[in-house]
């Protein structure tokens, strides 16, 4: 079973910022957290993945809370590209292992 | 400049066929995957391949039997074809220890929708 839990789904205006949370709250210590998205029926697409610290790359940030037991993906300025399924996966360095949950449905609205 | 690329994109078959899934990474990597995505959109793991051994294989039916004949390749050939094994396939590739240390980031390709009549 995956070890994260999302909204099932979320709205978001073009041009602002998308807000997507996952909560992970039975993360361990070596775990990191993984961000992928899936646009209609396409491949899972890396986003971006942190272990404690706050990340940020030329497709969104990752905010880790400090007890890692939840996290937020945003994207800045979200376009309607953007719409897709977004996965938050937690795994350990080195299981060779991703277990994907049901994600979160973005629909980014004109 | 294909990273992770699988043929075919397309696959219609009759119940009882054997067919094959082929996929390639030009990336270098050490580890490659297969992934299922059924009807339902779960996205689940197959097995995985590291330098050419197999490392996990998920309870999958021995109907499902994966071959790498190099790192870069990871095929997935399937006997006696059920409707139940209708789905998306997806195949991955992470670097492993290939990179400048070590990494999980898979990447995937396109995926191959199978489709048993």
């Amino acid at each position: 079973d995956a070890k994260t839990t999302q909204p099932p789904s979320m709205d978001c205006a073009e041009g602002r910022a998308a807000n997507l949370p996952c909560n992970h709250s039975t993360i361990s210590g070596n775990e990191y957290v993984y961000w992928y998205r899936q646009i209609h029926s396409q491949g899972p697409q890396y986003i971006i993945h942190g272990l404690k610290n706050n990340e940020t790359n030329e497709m969104a940030s990752l905010i880790i809370t400090e007890d890692r037991k939840s996290s937020t993906l945003i994207l800045p300025h979200a376009t309607l590209r953007d719409t897709a399924v977004y996965y938050c996966i937690v795994t350990t360095s080195g299981t060779y292992k991703y277990i994907f949950g049901t994600g979160t449905r973005l629909k980014v609205l004109a | 400049d294909t990273a992770v690329s699988q043929t075919p994109k397309y696959l219609v078959t009759q119940m009882g066929n054997d067919k094959s899934i082929k996929c390639e990474q030009n990336l270098g990597h050490d580890t490659m995957y297969w992934y299922k995505q059924d009807s339902k959109k779960f996205l689940k793991i197959m097995f995985s391949y590291n330098n050419k051994e197999l490392i996990i294989n998920e309870t999958v039916p021995n109907r499902f039997s994966p071959k790498s004949p190099d790192k870069a390749h990871l095929n997935l050939h399937i006997n006696s074809l059920e409707l139940g094994d209708s789905a998306v396939y997806f195949c991955a590739s992470s670097p492993g220890t290939s990179g400048r240390g070590f990494s999980d980031t898979q990447y995937f390709g396109p995926g191959t929708r199978l489709t048993v009549l």
